[in-house]
């Protein structure tokens, strides 16, 4: 069965520092893609950050990077010195074969 | 330019109405979709167009009824809802269906509320 999980409903984050948001996956496909979505509260998902399930390197995207360890099916959301603006629900999701699963996703609170 | 667009923001309507989503993108992209979602809850699937041909239905009721008339556009046209179909609708659009690196690009929603 193809899934993803999110297992933590709500994170906290000072404003400047670091915050790790989990997730893990289970496919028994050799080839996908992991995927990661900002949704602000105005509903639009904006696309972060993706990672290949052949990539060797950890993808990076400006404050974004994604932590990818295919042994452990995980790929956490690392985003690095945290803005106001970064307060959202944060999605990961995978693409395997013709299906795109998400997870239940996490909501992120900067506090000033 | 990652720009999908969607009309109207918010619709407001009655059980009997019938009203029309629109969906529309510019990158060139063959693979379009239509997910709703409930309130802190993930998108759920509605929809796949590829190459302008119905890909895939996850046994959405006949009350939604979507079309995709060229490359570029999309619709969910709407008939005698009920107040459960009150949601977020996100269209999003893909190069094509299938590749693991096909990124979908999401754009801003319809809120729809059906009294």
């Amino acid at each position: 069965a193809q899934k993803i999980t999110q297992t933590q409903p709500g994170m906290f984050v000072q404003e400047k520092e670091a915050v790790t948001l989990d997730c893990t996956y289970d496919t028994s496909d050799q080839s996908y893609g992991l995927f990661w979505y900002k949704q602000p509260s105005s509903g639009e998902m904006i696309f972060l950050i993706y990672q290949g399930s052949y990539d060797e390197q950890n993808a990076t995207e400006g404050r974004y990077s994604l932590n990818f360890q295919k042994a452990r099916k995980s790929a956490n959301l690392v985003i690095s010195a945290s803005q106001l603006g970064d307060s959202a629900m944060y999605f990961c999701a995978m693409r395997a074969g013709n299906q795109f699963y998400f997870g239940t996703g996490t909501s992120l609170t900067v506090i000033p | 330019d990652t720009e999908v667009t969607q009309t109207p923001k918010h619709l407001v309507m009655g059980m009997t109405n019938k009203k029309s989503l629109k969906c529309e993108q510019h990158m060139g992209h063959r693979a379009m979709y239509w997910y709703k979602q409930k309130a802190k809850k993930p998108p759920e699937l509605m929809f796949v167009y590829s190459y302008e041909k119905l890909s895939i239905n996850e046994s959405v009721p006949s009350r939604f009824s979507p079309e995709c008339p060229n490359s570029s556009l999309l619709n969910l046209h709407l008939h005698a809802l009920q107040p459960e179909d009150s949601a977020l609708y996100l269209c999003a659009s893909s190069q094509a269906l299938g590749h693991r690196k096909e990124t979908q690009y999401f754009g801003p929603g319809t809120r729809l509320l059906v009294l």
